[in-house]
């Protein structure tokens, strides 16, 4: 059964803490993929990562997805009240067509 | 452009009724995944339609079962219904059938079963 854990479960912070999360699996994956979900809504894709070692940012943003693409990385620097939610990874099965999502961190950003 | 939407927003069932929950795919997406979320944890695949077909099914009993129609909408289907099976529910739309497709999601329904 291939698993994604996420790390940490909770995290709050200071508004212009710098923060990471942490996405670990066994498993090789195809892409991974970091979703941002706030209540009552569904997840909002953030980025998709394919190739082992890629880093990508968006704005405050950092992605990285491990050299094995096993495990990957989201670096939030200068955290903003409006970077509250509950962040999830997801893993494209390779030669399937599902995601493996992670357990999810619940971001909570105070002001 | 549009964006998923689902269908209802809410819903509470009964212990061994039957659901159908129903999804409009985003303009132009031709493949169709359910996820289900249970409090506090990650999205868990169901299965996928494409071409109205189901080309992709997670560990779900066969109970839960699907279609897509011509014009790329869905709807799961629960028979049965179990206490666990109360969670939120999730369309997502993507481009193409196949790994790596981006998901887009819509808000889901909160099915609660008594």
């Amino acid at each position: 059964t291939q698993l994604l854990e996420q790390s940490p479960q909770f995290l709050s912070i200071q508004e212009g803490e710098n923060l990471t999360v942490y996405c670990n699996s066994s498993s090789v994956f195809s892409s991974l993929q970091w979703y941002r979900q706030e209540p009552g809504e569904g997840p909002v894709l953030l980025v998709t990562v394919v190739t082992g070692g890629e880093v990508k940012k968006l704005k405050r943003l950092t992605f990285q997805f491990g050299d094995a693409r096993k495990d990957s990385s989201l670096h939030i620097t200068a955290a903003q009240p409006g970077d509250t939610g509950l962040y999830l990874c997801a893993g494209a099965v390779s030669g399937t067509y599902k995601y493996i999502f992670g357990t999810g961190t619940r971001l909570k950003v105070l002001a | 452009e549009t964006g998923v939407t689902q269908s209802p927003t809410h819903l509470i069932k009964t212990r061994g009724q039957q659901v159908t929950l129903r999804c409009s795919s985003q303009s132009g997406h031709n493949t169709v995944s359910w996820y289900q979320q249970a409090l506090g944890q990650g999205p868990q695949f169901i299965f996928q339609y494409y071409r109205e077909e189901e080309n992709g099914r997670g560990n779900f009993p066969p109970r839960f079962s699907g279609l897509q129609f011509p014009n790329y909408s869905s709807e799961l289907n629960v028979n049965a219904l179990e206490l666990d099976d109360s969670a939120l529910y999730l369309c997502a739309s993507s481009l193409v059938s196949g790994s790596n497709s981006p998901l887009h999601f819509g808000n889901g329904t909160r099915l609660t079963v008594t």
